[in-house]
C-alpha cells in the first residue's frame, strides 16, 4: 500500500502558483520524498526530491514540514502544459526496498 | 539522468498469444523495473528486473506468465504470455540512475483482443 495520502484532484488558474500537498506520517528517517507527474499517456516524469531540507529546481520547489509529515509542491507559474496526475511517493534510496510505489496521485488541472 | 526507450510503443495482439517488449536505457542503471498500468489506475510494480538472474516479482505476478530478462546493465525485455483481454495495459520500463532517481520510459500500450 501506498505510504502517502493526496487529494483526489484541485485546479489552478493559469500564471499562478499550484502548491500540491501531501501527507506522510508514517515516514522513517531513511525514507525521501519523491514527486513524479504522468501527463496523459507518457511515463511519468521525475520531478524533484528530498529528505529534510526545502529543495528547489527548475520545475519545482518542495517544501517538507519539520517533522517530515507532510510535504508540498510548488510550481511557482502553471501552465496548460501542467495539467496531469502528480505523484508523491516515498522511498528508500539504496538497496533492496528501493522501489516506487504509486499511488493513486492527484490530478492537477490548469485552467486558462 | 538516463533516457529509456520502449519496442514496440504500441500493439494489438490475439489473445492466447505472446508480446515480448524491449527496454534500452541510454546509460548503465543500477536497478531496472517493470509496471503495468491498466486503463484509468495508477502503476503497479511487477518485478525488478536483476541483472544475470532471475526477476523478483512482486505479489500478483508470476514468472510463467511475465518472463523477463536482463542481460546486461541497459537493457531488458518483458514478455506477456498467453495474453488475454485483462492484459490490456501499458507496460513501463523503469531504470535508477546513481541511487537516488527513477527514470521511465514512455511504455508500451497493449491491447488484446
Amino acid at each position: 500500500d501506498a505510504k502517502t495520502t493526496q487529494p483526489t484532484s484541485m485546479d489552478c488558474a493559469e500564471g499562478r502558483a499550484a502548491n500540491l500537498p501531501c501527507n506522510h506520517s508514517t515516514i522513517s528517517g531513511n525514507e525521501y520524498v519523491y514527486w513524479y507527474r504522468q501527463i496523459h499517456s507518457q511515463g511519468p516524469q521525475y520531478i524533484i526530491h528530498g529528505l529534510k531540507n526545502n529543495e528547489t529546481n527548475e520545475m519545482a520547489s518542495l517544501i517538507i514540514t519539520e517533522d517530515r509529515k507532510s510535504s508540498t509542491l510548488i510550481l511557482p507559474h502553471a501552465t496548460l502544459r501542467d495539467t496531469a496526475v502528480y505523484y508523491c511517493i516515498v522511498r528508500v534510496v539504496g538497496g533492496a526496498n528501493s522501489k516506487l510505489t504509486f499511488g493513486k496521485g492527484i490530478t492537477l488541472s490548469v485552467r486558462p | 539522468s538516463a533516457v529509456i526507450s520502449q519496442k514496440p510503443s504500441r500493439d494489438i495482439c490475439q489473445r492466447g498469444t505472446s508480446l515480448t517488449i524491449q527496454c534500452q536505457v541510454d546509460s548503465q542503471v543500477t536497478m531496472m523495473f517493470w509496471y503495468r498500468q491498466q486503463p484509468g489506475q495508477s502503476l503497479t510494480l511487477i518485478a525488478t528486473a536483476n541483472q544475470g538472474s532471475e526477476a523478483t516479482y512482486e505479489s500478483g505476478f508470476v514468472i510463467d506468465k511475465f518472463p523477463i530478462s536482463r542481460p546486461n546493465l541497459t537493457f531488458s525485455t518483458l514478455t506477456v504470455s498467453n495474453m488475454s483481454p485483462e492484459d490490456s495495459s501499458i507496460y513501463l520500463c523503469s531504470g535508477v540512475a546513481g541511487v537516488e532517481t527513477q527514470y521511465f520510459g514512455p511504455g508500451t500500450r497493449l491491447l488484446v483482443l
